[in-house]
């Protein structure tokens, strides 16, 4: 089982729909969680951290973990055709390195 | 300019060759990270180095070697490139000194073919 695990999608909606992603995870020791956002052929750019459990807002993107559950989800409200991406979540244990899901693949249709 | 910094972008060479990968970046960072991306198994590391004189395994690190010839430059090897290290790899940095995690930044990618 891998340590992350995230569905790959794709996942395809509406424009101006909101797209729900999420991962779950099995080492109870992360503590930073985080979401990158990955166009097609280049880099992945960070797009949301948030440390332990709670909610944090920035814009049109809202994070949530859950750490009793070992969950953590990102929604994009009011999403646009510029959101298709791919979406990968990322965790950390403290002073470790990261480890990342597989990356969901997201398609917001005009 | 990207401040993480991939040569070359594209590559295509034959089995057994020797091939490196450069990475430079203006970011200041301390630590400095070499991963491959390939379909369906989403970034896994192949080295990082969290200081100069500082080298370390990632999870396949195998067929693979690295240089951190300083502070801003860490360069990844294939010794002898086979047809299974066909890969997108990225080059990444983070700052030991932040306090949102090891936020990591990522360059554009090096896009590797080897037939």
């Amino acid at each position: 089982q891998k340590e992350v695990e995230q569905d790959p999608g794709p996942l395809s909606v509406p424009e101006g729909a909101i797209v729900s992603l999420n991962c779950t995870y099995s080492n109870s020791a992360f503590q930073y969680f985080m979401w990158y956002r990955q166009y097609s052929r280049k880099g992945p750019e960070l797009l949301m951290y948030t440390y332990s459990s709670g909610n944090k807002e920035d814009g049109r993107f809202t994070a949530q973990v859950d750490k009793s559950s070992k969950y953590i989800s990102l929604f994009i409200r009011d999403s646009q055709p510029s959101d298709s991406a791919t979406y990968l979540c990322a965790m950390e244990a403290a002073g470790n390195k990261l480890t990342f899901g597989g990356g969901t693949r997201v398609l917001v249709k005009p | 300019d990207a401040d993480v910094t991939q040569t070359p972008r594209n590559r295509i060479t034959k089995t057994g060759k020797r091939i490196m990968l450069e990475c430079s970046q203006t970011k200041g960072h301390d630590r400095m990270y070499w991963y491959r991306q390939d379909p369906g198994l989403g970034l896994r590391l192949i080295y990082y180095s969290f200081d100069v004189k500082d080298i370390n395994k990632g999870e396949i690190s195998d067929g693979y070697s690295v240089s951190r010839q300083a502070q801003a430059k860490f360069s990844l090897s294939l010794e002898s490139a086979i047809p299974n290290q066909t890969a997108l790899y990225f080059c990444a940095t983070s700052d030991s000194g932040q306090s949102s995690g090891n936020t990591i930044y990522f360059g554009e990618g090096s896009w590797l073919t080897v037939v």
